[in-house]
C-alpha cells in the first residue's frame, strides 16, 4: 500500500545541471500535482495533469517541464537548475480533482549550488 | 475562484491545552474543505475533511473542525493538546469540478511542556 512514491528524496545540483523527479502512484488516480514548499510562501503548484499524456501549467511553471505518458507517474524535469529552484517539491495525487483531496508524497529536498 | 485564509501563521500552546487554528474561506458557491498536517520533514496527511452533510467533522488524532456557512469559517480544533501535535497545519479549499485545491499559508503549531 505505498501510495504515492517520490524519487530521489534528497540531492544537490550545480547550476545549470538538469534532473527529473518522478513521482509514481498506485491508486489509480487521475489526477497528478507538483508543487513546491518555500519557507513564507506555501505550497505553489508548478504543474499538473488530469490524466494519461495531458499535462497543464499552474502558478510556477518556468523553469520546469512534466511529462505524464502512464497513469501511474508523473516526472518534473529541471532542464538548467538555478539556485532559485532550490526547495522542497512535493508530488499529490487525486481521484478526479480538488473535491476529493490529495494523496501526497514524502517530497524530494532539491539544494542547487 | 476560491480561497482559504489562515489566520496566525504561529500558535503556541501548552501541553493539554486547546488547540484552536483558524480559517476562512471565500467560494461563490458550496466549498469542499479541508485540513491536512505536516509532520517536519514529512509529506502532508489528510486530517479531515467537509464535503456535505453534518457540519462538525471529526478527524484522526482527537481534532474535529466545524463548517459554518454564515462566518465562512471551517476552524481546527482538539481539545488537549500533545507533544506530539507540534507540526505545520493547512486549510485547503475546492468546489465541484474543480481541478485542484487551493491552500492556505499554513499555521505552525508549537507545543509547550
Amino acid at each position: 500500500n505505498a501510495g504515492v512514491t517520490q524519487t530521489p528524496k534528497f540531492r544537490v545540483l550545480k547550476t545549470g545541471q538538469s534532473m527529473t523527479l518522478l513521482c509514481a502512484q498506485d491508486m489509480n488516480h487521475e489526477y497528478m500535482y507538483w508543487y513546491r514548499q518555500d519557507p513564507g510562501m506555501g505550497l505553489r503548484l508548478i504543474h499538473y495533469s488530469v490524466g494519461e499524456g495531458t499535462t497543464a501549467k499552474g502558478e510556477v511553471p518556468d523553469g520546469y517541464n512534466v511529462s505524464r505518458l502512464k497513469k501511474q507517474n508523473f516526472l518534473l524535469g529541471l532542464e538548467s537548475a538555478a539556485p532559485s529552484q532550490t526547495s522542497v517539491y512535493f508530488c499529490a495525487s487525486s481521484y478526479l480533482g480538488g473535491p476529493y483531496g490529495y494523496t501526497f508524497g514524502s517530497g524530494t529536498r532539491l539544494t542547487v549550488v | 475562484a476560491q480561497s482559504v485564509t489562515q489566520l496566525g501563521s504561529h500558535v503556541s500552546v501548552s501541553e493539554g491545552a486547546l488547540v484552536l487554528l483558524r480559517c476562512n474561506y471565500s467560494s461563490s458557491v458550496p466549498p469542499y474543505l479541508f485540513w491536512y498536517v505536516q509532520y517536519p520533514n514529512q509529506g502532508l496527511q489528510l486530517l479531515l475533511k467537509y464535503t456535505t452533510g453534518a457540519t462538525l467533522v471529526k478527524g484522526i488524532n482527537g481534532f474535529e473542525a466545524e463548517f459554518k456557512k454564515s462566518e465562512t469559517s471551517f476552524h481546527l480544533t482538539k481539545p488537549s493538546a500533545h507533544m506530539s501535535d507540534a507540526a505545520e497545519y493547512f486549510c485547503a479549499v475546492s468546489t465541484l469540478n474543480d481541478y485542484k485545491l487551493s491552500f492556505g499559508a499554513g499555521t505552525t503549531v508549537t507545543v509547550r511542556a
